[in-house]
């Protein structure tokens, strides 16, 4: 059980498209999702917090207004990149919290390549 | 506010050797301590967990306990295998988001 899925595991786009993301909690309801970026060799920084029914909360740093992200439903949470630029690309990775086990449950990432 | 550290890897290590990868951790309350694991390529998967004092997770051979007069979470597996060969996340959670230890990339070798 708890698994999360992402969608796509990997996209290539032209500098000044945007690019949407999926993260899915498939078995269990999830209230919080969160989104981390991962640069090589490196930990993951958290960029914000979704909360289903309300805005996402932003870690300081990170643009709102570039990194759209809706959280639609109990089990959907999206991670939009508008008007990206070659220094975005990067390894997204989303979480979805479980309140009963107090765990995040991580999604299989998505490498975003912007040409 | 909360944090962990890890030891600094790369850790390189003969098949079936003992590992240890140390963690400690600052936080205020009584926080959950987990250990995740990325392999190349993926995102994390979670290893094991503790969720209070005295608790031991274990998973696939591995296992750490959490101390808290020491506020430690050292992994640890008797025999190491190269499918082991990863990178091990230390880190806590409460009720913030996770605070991830830098990672600890382990190289097993046959």
């Amino acid at each position: 059980g708890a698994v999360v899925s992402q969608h796509p595991s990997r996209v290539i786009c032209k500098s000044g498209t945007s690019v949407k993301i999926e993260c899915r909690s498939l078995d269990f309801q999830a209230t919080t999702m969160f989104w981390y970026r991962q640069f090589p060799k490196q930990s993951l920084m958290l960029m914000a917090t979704s909360n289903e029914g309300s805005k996402a909360t932003y870690e300081q740093g990170v643009e709102k207004d570039k990194f759209l992200i809706n959280h639609a439903s109990l089990t959907l949470s999206t991670l939009t990149v508008t008007s990206a630029h070659p220094e975005d690309s990067s390894f997204y990775i989303c979480s979805a919290y479980l309140g009963s086990t107090d765990t995040q449950y991580f999604g299989p990432g998505t490498r975003l390549t912007v040409l | 506010g909360n944090s962990v550290t890890q030891m600094e890897g790369p850790v390189t290590l003969s098949e079936e050797a003992f590992l240890t990868i140390n963690c400690t951790y600052t936080a205020t309350g009584y926080p959950s301590l987990f250990w995740y694991v990325q392999y190349p390529g993926e995102g994390l998967q979670l290893l094991l967990k503790a969720t209070k004092a005295d608790d031991k997770g274990s998973n696939k051979g591995f296992e750490a306990i959490y101390r808290k007069e020491t506020t430690s979470f050292h992994l640890e597996k008797g025999s190491v295998q190269v499918s082991d060969s990863a990178v091990y996340f230390c880190a806590l959670s409460g009720n913030t988001p996770l605070v991830f230890g830098k990672g600890t990339r382990l190289s097993v070798i046959a």
